[in-house]
């Protein structure tokens, strides 16, 4: 079974400095998705950024990039020039593809990020 | 094209009362998870539906919790004769299902907490 480990429940950082929060994870499949999703308090999910774990090059959407290490099993996210609108819960989340088709999330607890002003 | 809608967006019941939760996926999309909340936990998987179809429901409990995704219509999630423990925001994700296409995302509603008394 897959498990996915986010062991910082708390961080904060001052607006417009960089902040990393951590993800790792555990399976045996070779071919699956990593992802970081963004809860605000209004409880809506938005996706931030995808890794395909096939692909080593580093995703990057815009000020949010990922340090994807395969053999480790690791997957942080690197927010730079952090906003006051960053302030959220992220989760970090897996995705096996079953028969090369989408199939469920397994979520992380989260890290509750505070951006202070 | 409109989003993912789910409702009620709040819903109270008390225990041993019947909660329906309701779930409109995105025009197009064949395919809905359901995604359970816990206070201060993570989303947890529950249940995957295609039309007509339960593809996996390996998170649902075994009792007392059902869902279908009927050919016309929303989705729904049903919990019977709820307990305190059932209190939750519940999310519903859909997909669409593109031939020979690798991944496809899966866009959340806005989720509905249900409050058990």
């Amino acid at each position: 079974a897959q498990t996915v480990t986010q062991s910082q429940p708390e961080m904060s950082v001052q607006e417009a400095e960089t902040v990393t929060l951590s993800c790792t994870y555990d399976t045996s499949e070779s071919n699956y998705y990593l992802f970081w999703y963004k809860q605000p308090p209004s409880r809506q999910m938005i996706l931030v950024i995808r890794q395909e774990a096939y692909k080593q090059q580093n995703a990057t959407e815009n000020r949010f990039s990922v340090n994807f290490q395969k053999a480790a099993k690791s997957f942080s996210l690197k927010i730079s020039d952090s906003q006051l609108g960053d302030t959220a819960m992220y989760f970090c989340a897996f995705m096996k593809l079953v028969g090369g088709a989408t199939n469920k999330l397994i979520f992380g607890t989260g890290t509750l990020l505070a951006v202070q002003p | 094209n409109a989003g993912v809608m789910q409702n009620p967006r709040h819903l109270v019941r008390r225990r041993g009362q019947e909660a329906r939760l309701r779930c409109s996926p995105m025009k197009g999309h064949s395919h809905v998870y359901w995604y359970r909340q816990l206070p201060e936990e993570g989303l947890k998987f529950m249940v995957y539906l295609q039309k007509e179809n339960i593809i996996d429901e390996s998170g649902m409990p075994k009792e007392r919790f059902s869902a279908e995704f009927p050919k016309e219509g929303p989705s729904i999630l049903r919990i019977q004769q709820v307990v305190r423990g059932d209190s939750a925001a519940y999310f519903c994700a859909s997909s669409p299902r593109v031939a020979g296409v690798h991944y496809n995302e899966q866009f959340f509603g806005p989720g509905t907490r249900l409050t058990v008394l």
